[in-house]
């Protein structure tokens, strides 16, 4: 069974440092990874997915890379600023029929002013 | 807006209570998902709906059921529900590439 874990729990930074949130899964026979962002009280906002085939995906000030072979992937958000405050989640997708997606617990990231 | 939409948003009902969840999507995907968010859990799967059948049932007690009519429409029945049931459930609908897209969530609490 796949498992998803997140390390930090939880991140404190200034505004302005990048942020880097790690993700490791025990089952490289991924469909495609996801990185999503949570609000307090909200749903989740999809922020990258990177296929099984790719190697990494951006958008603005984020990066997110996927090596399938040690099973990690790593989001990168550069020049972070106070609005980044939120808990970012991972997810697998499995390669069955269905696509479920297999969630990590998240890292809860506060930055400060 | 993710183009999934979950109504109520926030939901108070008693034990012996019977209600719905509803959950829309139109964005023309044909997969949709029940996820349950408790507090210091990861999301768990709840159902998978594929071509409105349904096609993963994760060990889910009946107290909850689910209804898919049709591809953009997808509810979850509740009734006789426990204290523990409290949580955010959240929608989801699947793209073509595999991206899930997530409503706001219906807030639930039983007393």
């Amino acid at each position: 069974k796949q498992e998803v874990t997140q390390i930090p729990a939880a991140l404190s930074v200034p505004e302005g440092e990048n942020l880097v949130l790690n993700c490791s899964f025990t089952d490289s026979a991924i469909y495609n990874l996801q990185w999503f962002r949570q609000d307090p009280g909200k749903g989740l906002t999809s922020l990258l997915l990177i296929q099984s085939s790719q190697r990494e995906q951006t958008s603005g000030r984020l990066n997110a890379s996927l090596d399938k072979s040690s099973g990690r992937s790593t989001l990168y958000i550069a020049a972070s600023q106070p609005g980044d405050s939120a808990t970012y989640l991972c997810a697998c997708m499995t390669t069955d029929s269905w696509g479920k997606l297999q969630f990590g617990a998240g890292t809860q990231v506060v930055v400060t002013p | 807006e993710t183009g999934v939409t979950q109504t109520p948003r926030h939901l108070v009902m008693g034990m012996t209570n019977k209600k719905s969840l509803k959950c829309e999507q139109h964005l023309g995907h044909n997969a949709m998902y029940w996820y349950k968010q408790s507090a210091k859990k990861p999301l768990e799967l709840m159902f998978v709906y594929s071509l409105e059948e349904r096609v993963e049932n994760n060990s889910v007690p009946s107290r909850f059921s689910p209804e898919c009519p049709n591809s953009s429409h997808l509810f979850l029945h509740l009734h006789t529900l426990q204290p523990e049931d409290s949580a955010l459930y959240l929608c989801a609908s699947r793209g073509y590439t595999g991206e899930l897209f997530f409503g706001e969530g219906s807030r639930l609490t039983v007393l």
